[in-house]
Order: structure tokens, then sequence, then C-alpha cells
């Protein structure tokens, strides 16, 4: 069966520090990854996704960015950090079809103060 | 362009009662729904998905949905709630035009008192 790991879990981060955010996929190959964040009172917001290694399309501009080094892994960076980048992070997988169900992570929580 | 709206941002009901948590939608082309739940700090679990088969869906934890072209709903029913049915619930359409990408109602939050 496919799981998906986050990590970390929580991350607490000065303003103005970096950041790497890491998801990883087992059991399964050439999944469509996805990064969207979750800030309070404003629902999902679709933040990046990849359909292949070092395929990204980014969905809002801001100072986030993603990469895809291996098939099943999924890092979000920056460079430095906004308070505005509060918030849960939540990564998801789903298939190459159309339809696919997307299943998401854990989630990881980031407080940026 | 899709679009999902959550009729309720809370719904509150007492255990061993029913549950109705309402969706209406608008799409140009055929979508495929989804209702999510997420519990507290917790990542989004699938709890059933529409995608032209049946028009009623049956999910996880006795939940189940129907959908209706007519009246472009896809409200979420359980007969019974439990106490661990407590959670935030997200209505979720997509389409080809989007290609495939997921629109996110608001949420409802659902509370069962004892």
């Amino acid at each position: 069966s496919q799981t998906i790991h986050q990590w970390p879990a929580t991350l607490v981060q000065p303003v103005g520090s970096p950041l790497s955010l890491e998801c990883t996929v087992e059991g399964t190959s050439n999944p469509n990854l996805y990064w969207y964040r979750q800030a309070a009172g404003r629902g999902l917001q679709l933040l990046f996704y990849s359909v292949g290694i070092g395929q990204i399309s980014s969905e809002v501009p801001q100072n986030l960015s993603a990469s895809r080094p291996q098939d099943r892994q999924f890092i979000l960076s920056s460079k430095k950090l906004l308070l505005s980048d509060s918030g849960f992070y939540l990564c998801a997988w789903s298939g190459r079809g159309g339809t696919d169900t997307q299943y998401f992570g854990p989630g990881t929580r980031l407080t940026v103060l | 362009a899709q679009s999902v709206t959550q009729l309720d941002s809370h719904v509150s009901v007492s255990e061993g009662t029913p549950v109705l948590l309402r969706c209406n939608y608008s799409s140009s082309y055929s979508p495929s729904l989804f209702w999510y739940v997420q519990h507290p700090n917790k990542g989004l679990q699938l709890l059933l998905k529409y995608t032209s088969a049946a028009t009623l869906v049956k999910g996880i934890n006795g939940f189940e949905a129907e959908f209706k072209k007519s009246e472009t709903s896809f409200h979420l029913t359980k007969p019974s709630a439990h106490m661990s049915d407590a959670a935030e619930y997200f209505c979720v359409v997509s389409d080809i035009r989007s290609n495939y990408k997921l629109t996110f109602g608001k949420g409802t939050l659902l509370t069962v008192n004892p």
C-alpha cells in the first residue's frame, strides 16, 4: 500500500530564516506531487505541483520554492521566511490519471515568529 | 471556472442523530467530486469520491453522498453521528478543464454533542 510522509511535524522559525520541508511517498512510482498551505480561516491553497523529476509548476507567486530531486521526494523551501508563511503545509500525491484521487500526508505545522 | 460552496461553516448535532453537510458545486464539465475529513492538526482523509458512476456514493465510516446534477449538489450524510465524527469536512471539485486541479470548499466544522 502507498504511504506518504512529511517532516518535520512541527517547526518554529524566526522571520528571515530559511525553510526546508520534506515529503516522501512510498509504494508507488511516477506520482504527481502537490504542496498545499492551509492558513487559519483561509482554506487550502495549492502552492506547487509536479508531474515528474525536476518538473515544478507554481500556482501562487511568493517567496517559497519547490524541488523534486527524486521521483518520490518533494521539497518545499524558502530562503527567508515571512510572518505570513505561517500555516499548516500539506503534501499530497496522486496517480497520473486525470481523475485520480489526491492522498494527503500528515502535514507540517509551521510557525514563523 | 469550477467552484464549490459549503453552505454551513458549522454544524452541531447530538450523538446518534443524523448528519447532513451541504455542498453545491459549479463546473462546466463532468466533475469529479470528493469529500475529505480533517481532524485537528492532521492531514486530510478521503471519505468518498464521485466520478460519474453511481450517483449515490458510499464512503468510509458510514458516510455517503448523493450527486444531484439538476441541483448541482453533493451533500454528505450519515444516519447516526458518533463522537469520533467531530472534525472539519471539505467538499472538493475537479474537472478536465481545470486540468484536474482540486478546488476546495471553505470547510464545515462538525461538532458532536454527547
